[in-house]
């Protein structure tokens, strides 16, 4: 089955810069990779998303990049603020019949210091 | 967007006693849906897949006789983890649909 390796486990950044993360997936039938950002008790929450027919995409201050070759993605997150700090999840997918069936990296915390 | 709903959102009981979560899909029919479980400070582990009007499909290392799944309609799925113990407390979640995927609110399990 598939399985999703993401680094680094917690990550600390000053407010205004930039934060990365990065995740590896093993099968190559997965076609849509997800972000999520989850808060404490809460359901994960959507931020971005990208399918394996494309490259790059961004969304104000979120970017995902897609290698599928390497079949690596990374989440780019500029201009960091407070509020952005959470624990935030990769994960891969394949899509068999209706539904989207994740698996998920094991997460980032990223705490955004003032 | 698509509402997914859980109940209930949270349940203490007692170890040995059985506990129902329910998860419905509000606004859609859902043919099938997800089960994931979150232990403290970890990720998401898939559980199993329910499927309307068959049987559920476990990931392995998932006793279906302890977690069973039903899911009887197109906007309800149920998980019943049965003879639950302390070791079953923990987060959890159901989805359906996607991309993108919708997630229900998440039931806390603590088992006493």
């Amino acid at each position: 089955g598939e399985n999703v390796e993401q680094h680094p486990s917690t990550l600390s950044v000053q407010e205004g810069d930039s934060a990365v993360i990065k995740c590896t997936y093993s099968d190559s039938a997965s076609n849509y990779f997800p972000w999520y950002k989850q808060e404490l008790g809460k359901r994960p929450q959507l931020i971005i998303d990208i399918r394996s027919n494309v490259g790059e995409k961004k969304d104000q201050r979120i970017a995902v990049t897609l290698n599928k070759t390497a079949k690596h993605f990374s989440l780019h997150i500029t201009e960091t603020q407070p509020e952005d700090s959470a624990v935030y999840f990769c994960a891969a997918s394949t899509t068999p019949g209706t539904a989207s069936k994740l698996t998920f990296g094991t997460g980032t915390r990223l705490q955004v210091t003032l | 967007g698509a509402v997914v709903s859980q109940h209930p959102s949270w349940v203490i009981c007692k170890s040995g006693t059985s506990v129902k979560i329910e998860c419905r899909s509000l606004d859609f029919q859902a043919t099938t849906m997800f089960w994931y479980r979150q232990f403290p400070k970890q990720s998401l582990m898939l559980m199993a897949t329910s499927n309307e009007g068959s049987k559920a499909t476990y990931e392995q290392g998932v006793e279906k006789d302890k977690f069973l799944i039903n899911h009887a309609s197109l906007t309800l799925s149920t998980l019943t983890v049965t003879s639950a113990h302390p070791e079953d407390s923990s987060f959890y979640i159901c989805s359906a649909i996607g991309p993108p995927t919708y997630f229900g609110p998440g039931t806390r399990l603590t088992v006493t």
